[in-house]
C-alpha cells in the first residue's frame, strides 16, 4: 500500500451528521495536511497538523494525528451538504528537505446529503 | 492578492502533439510545484522549482516531460508527443520561501488527450 492511504472510500451520511475519515501512512513525516476537492476543481487547504501535535482544531474541523501509529483522523461535524467532496490526506517526508514535497492518499468521497 | 493562476484551464491535444501549462505563482512565492491526478487518484507529485532552478523532478516521467520555472514570467509544464496516457489533470502550487509546509494550489489544468 502506498503513504497516505484514506478510508473509507467513500462516504454517504445526512446532514447535521459527523463525518470521520482516517489516513494511514507509511514513513515519518514533519506534518500532515488535509485538502478538500470540489469534483472538477483545484485542491483547497483545510488544515495541518505537525509531527509534534496530537489534536487540532479549525471550526467544525478537527484532525488527530497518531505519530505511533502513522495515522491521522478528520473529523468534520455537523455537516452541511456544502461539505461535499473528496478529501486527501498529504504528508510531508520527514527524510528528505523540508521544501514540502507533498505525498497525497487516494482520498475520500464524502457525500452530505441534505 | 490574486491566488496560483493556471492556464489554459482545458486543453485537448491530439497524439505526437505538444502540449505546454503554465502556472503562475502567488505573489511573493518563489516555489513551485507540479503534480498529477489520473482519473478517481490523488495527486501525485512531479517537480519541485525555484526560480531558474529545478530542485527535485523525481516524480517526473523521464521522457517527453520537462519544466521551468524562469527568472520573468510563468513557471511552465510542457509535455512533448502526448500519448492519451498523459490524459490527466495537472495542478501547480506555489507557497512562499518561509513557509513551504503549506502550499496553495491553482485550479488545475485538464489535459486530453484525443
Amino acid at each position: 500500500s502506498q503513504q497516505g492511504e484514506e478510508d473509507p472510500q467513500a462516504l454517504s451520511i445526512q446532514e447535521g451528521e459527523n463525518a470521520t475519515m482516517n489516513c494511514s501512512y507509511k514513513t515519518s513525516i514533519n506534518n500532515l495536511q488535509w485538502y478538500r476537492q470540489n469534483s472538477g476543481r483545484g485542491l483547497v487547504h483545510l488544515i495541518l497538523i505537525r509531527s509534534n501535535e496530537r489534536e487540532k482544531h479549525s471550526g467544525r474541523l478537527r484532525v488527530t494525528l497518531d505519530t505511533s501509529k502513522k495515522s491521522s483522523s478528520l473529523l468534520i461535524t455537523a455537516s452541511r451538504a456544502a461539505d461535499t467532496a473528496s478529501y486527501f490526506c498529504a504528508t510531508d517526508y520527514a527524510g528528505g528537505t523540508s521544501y514540502g514535497k507533498l505525498t497525497f492518499g487516494q482520498g475520500t468521497i464524502l457525500t452530505v446529503h441534505p | 492578492n490574486a491566488g496560483v493562476m493556471q492556464n489554459p484551464r482545458h486543453l485537448v491535444r491530439r497524439r505526437g502533439q505538444e502540449a505546454r501549462l503554465r502556472c503562475s505563482p502567488m505573489k511573493g512565492h518563489s516555489h513551485v510545484y507540479w503534480y498529477r491526478q489520473l482519473p478517481e487518484e490523488g495527486l501525485k507529485f512531479m517537480v519541485y522549482l525555484q526560480k531558474e532552478n529545478i530542485i527535485d523532478e523525481s516524480g517526473m516521467p523521464k521522457e517527453r516531460f520537462s519544466a521551468e520555472f524562469p527568472k520573468e514570467g510563468p513557471s511552465i509544464l510542457r509535455i512533448q508527443q502526448v500519448v492519451r496516457g498523459d490524459s490527466a489533470a495537472y495542478f501547480c502550487a506555489s507557497s512562499p520561501p518561509s513557509r513551504t509546509d503549506t502550499q496553495y494550489f491553482g485550479p488545475g489544468t485538464r489535459l486530453t488527450v484525443l
